[in-house]
């Protein structure tokens, strides 16, 4: 099944900060997030592997939450580069071996001058 | 050439033609996954390849045929589709192993309109 994220779209000013959540009914082992901006390809931005951490990518962050089956991302000061959809992913089974990944439905994230 | 490459970008096919998608990577990865995304619909794992053995297959409809001759190389073969199978196929490519999780590396699709 696969995971829920919201919201579905956004806008945001440059400079402005956004939240996208990402929700499992299944248990987590670790969180993936992509970003894919119009006509390329999903692009890695990070992996969370334990609850409550939090990692970074400039200035996109994000959180685990292993009890509450959720993951958060943080983008903070957009920038007009953010713009694309962003998609979590949930791996099946634990770490190791290959990744069978069951993406969410994505968050379409458009920041404006 | 770098990273993931796929071809052709751009396919246009008749529901009794058969063709094939190719993807390459140049990572030295270990595992190479077939996604298809079609519009308003998240991604979806078709086939999933390790170590050239085939260890998903997400009840993929028969008319998609996957074949990986060896780690850097992976086909999809698609024969008498329908209307609904256009759609965006990306293939991507991760390590493999217990040391993971690895990311995924995408190639940047095919885009199949079946008519």
């Amino acid at each position: 099944q696969q995971p829920v994220q919201s919201p579905q779209a956004v806008i945001l000013r440059e400079g402005e900060d956004a939240v996208i959540n990402c929700s499992s009914s299944k248990a987590l082992y670790s969180v993936h997030w992509y970003r894919q901006k119009h006509g390329e390809a999903p692009v890695f931005l990070m992996i969370l592997l334990k609850g409550g951490e939090q990692k970074g990518h400039d200035k996109i962050s994000a959180s685990f939450n292993e009890k509450k089956q959720q993951s958060s991302l943080y983008l903070t000061a957009s920038q007009l580069s953010y713009s694309g959809t962003y998609f979590c992913g949930t791996p099946k089974g634990s770490f190791g071996g290959y990744q069978k990944v069951t993406f969410g439905t994505g968050t379409k994230l458009q920041v404006i001058p | 050439e770098t990273g993931v490459t796929q071809t052709p970008r751009h396919l246009v096919m008749g529901m009794t033609n058969k063709k094939s998608l190719k993807c390459e990577q140049h990572l030295g990865h270990n595992a190479m996954y077939w996604y298809k995304q079609s519009a308003k619909k998240p991604l979806e794992l078709m086939f999933v390849y390790n170590f050239k053995e085939q260890t998903e297959n997400n009840s993929v409809p028969s008319r998609f045929s996957p074949e990986c001759p060896n780690s850097s190389h992976l086909f999809l073969h698609l024969h008498t589709l329908q209307p609904e199978d256009s759609a965006l196929y990306l293939c991507a490519s991760s390590h493999s192993g217990l040391a993971g999780p690895y990311e995924q590396y995408f190639g940047p699709g095919t885009r199949l309109t079946v008519t």
